[in-house]
């Protein structure tokens, strides 16, 4: 059963960058999938954020996407997101995702989550 | 303010039925799959319903997806009070070239 983790800082200062990991466990992402990232702030509902393919091809929600960067190493079988110049605003639970996304149906989902990781800006 | 509207807040007694509505466009629900999310407490989200209608995994057939040109809508009959969470509908909105979710229902087992 496909296992995702979250990891990286708690807390982060204005400004500064976010980084979390994903750790991919039981199932190799070069075998394909989408790998995403969803956020949630205290109390609300949830965020995209953008998901990435193991070949490089990303997706990114526009409303983030001069901030966001993502990437994954398929040697370590995981991916990553930073999220520069970031705010109050930005605090939230992260999720890392298994995306099934297929491209030109439009047909996608996400079918496995990661526990959440907080995120702090302060 | 979500692309698609859920109402805040729905309720209803152990083993009725309850319905949960996600109000959308063409850009979105018209012409696109969507899905349905249920998040227990203090958890991660979960996938229910995928490609409108179909049940993932290990997912009771008490939980149905159905569509009626922009709107989607979960079912859940026989409720019961492990039921008790907020449910999403998501899709993939083409004008927006985004996925979208709705803000959220919170479902109550009276």
């Amino acid at each position: 059963q496909v296992q995702l983790r979250e990891s990286g800082p708690g807390l982060v200062k204005p400004s500064e960058t976010l980084s979390l990991s994903c750790s991919v466990s039981d199932f190799s992402i070069s075998r394909g999938y989408y790998w995403g990232w969803i956020r949630q702030p205290p109390g609300k509902g949830l965020e995209w954020i953008g998901g990435i393919y193991h070949t490089g091809d990303t997706r990114y929600n526009s409303s983030l996407k001069s901030r966001v960067t993502m990437s994954v190493e398929t040697s370590r079988n995981q991916f990553s997101l930073k999220l520069t110049s970031v705010t109050a605003a930005d605090t939230a639970v992260y999720y890392c995702v298994r995306w099934d996304y297929i491209v030109p149906s439009m047909r996608e989902f996400f079918d496995c989550w990661g526990q959440g990781t907080l995120v702090t800006v302060s | 303010q979500s692309v698609l509207t859920q109402p805040p807040s729905v309720s209803a007694a152990p083993g009725q039925k309850v319905t949960i509505s996600c109000s959308g466009s063409t850009s979105n629900i018209g012409n696109n799959y969507f899905s349905w999310y249920q998040q227990l407490p203090g958890t991660a989200p979960k996938l229910l319903i995928y490609d409108n209608d179909k049940r993932f995994s290990g997912v009771p057939d008490r939980f149905s997806g159905s569509k009626s040109g922009t709107s989607a809508t979960l079912g859940i009959t026989g409720l019961q009070s492990g039921d008790e969470a907020d449910y999403y509908c998501e899709t993939w909105d083409s004008s927006l070239s985004a996925v979208v979710f709705g803000g959220g229902t919170k479902l109550t087992v009276l």
